[in-house]
């Protein structure tokens, strides 16, 4: 089966950057996924890792290292507006591109 | 606008009464998943679909069907709802091939 794992929460205070871990146990491995979910809205995507290295989107980065099966989320010049879930997820089968799995969601907090 | 649709957004009912949420997605995409979310537990993939008629289950299936008669609409039957199966419901789709998954904005199922 799949299992990840990721800090159920994390404070951070604004302008400052914070990372999220993400590692994961799972077979067929095919990339790791980010996700952002604000309180009562749905998840937005924010990155994606297939190979090993950093992915930067902006003020988001993601991190992906195969070799360890563990990848990080990291957000820069935090904002108010950043505070939310954030989750990651694989996306396995043997076919390639079936089941998804997700952690159970870092919420983060940022503090002024 | 691109988008995927869930309807109803909010539903009461009891015990033993089947119902059916539907989802529905304008982006002619080939995968289509549904996902249920519990406090602490994340997001949880009930079933997928990689296509038409192509139909899989997920960790969390029991209790759930699914069917993909039309590429744009992937409903999800609950044929006798039980009180556990009280939850937040997602629908998301993507390309076959892309990791992105774009959200529907969310069902929530009170099951009495």
């Amino acid at each position: 089966g799949q299992s990840l794992e990721q800090p159920s929460e994390v404070t951070a205070v604004e302008g400052a950057i914070v990372q999220i871990n993400c590692t994961y146990q799972t077979s067929g491995f095919y990339g790791l996924s980010w996700y952002q979910q604000h309180d009562g809205g749905a998840p937005t995507f924010l990155s994606y890792n297939a190979l090993d290295g950093l992915e930067e989107t902006g003020r988001f980065s993601s991190f992906l290292s195969r070799s360890d099966s563990y990848g990080y989320l990291l957000l820069q010049e935090l904002q108010m507006k950043d505070s939310a879930s954030y989750f990651c997820a694989v996306r396995n089968g043997l076919g390639g591109y079936q089941k998804v799995t997700f952690g159970i969601g870092t919420k983060l907090q940022v503090i002024p | 606008e691109a988008q995927v649709t869930q309807n109803p957004r909010y539903l009461i009912t009891v015990t033993g009464k089947k119902l059916t949420v539907t989802c529905s997605q304008n982006m002619n995409h080939e995968y289509m998943s549904w996902y249920r979310q519990d406090p602490g537990l994340g997001l949880r993939q009930i079933y997928y679909s990689m296509n038409v008629e192509v139909t899989d289950k997920g960790d969390v299936p029991e209790g759930y069907k699914v069917s993909r008669k039309e590429k744009r609409n992937f409903p999800l039957i609950l044929e006798s709802p039980s009180p556990n199966q009280t939850s937040l419901y997602f629908c998301a789709s993507s390309p076959l091939r892309d990791q992105t998954q774009y959200f529907g904005p969310g069902t929530r199922l009170l099951v009495l």
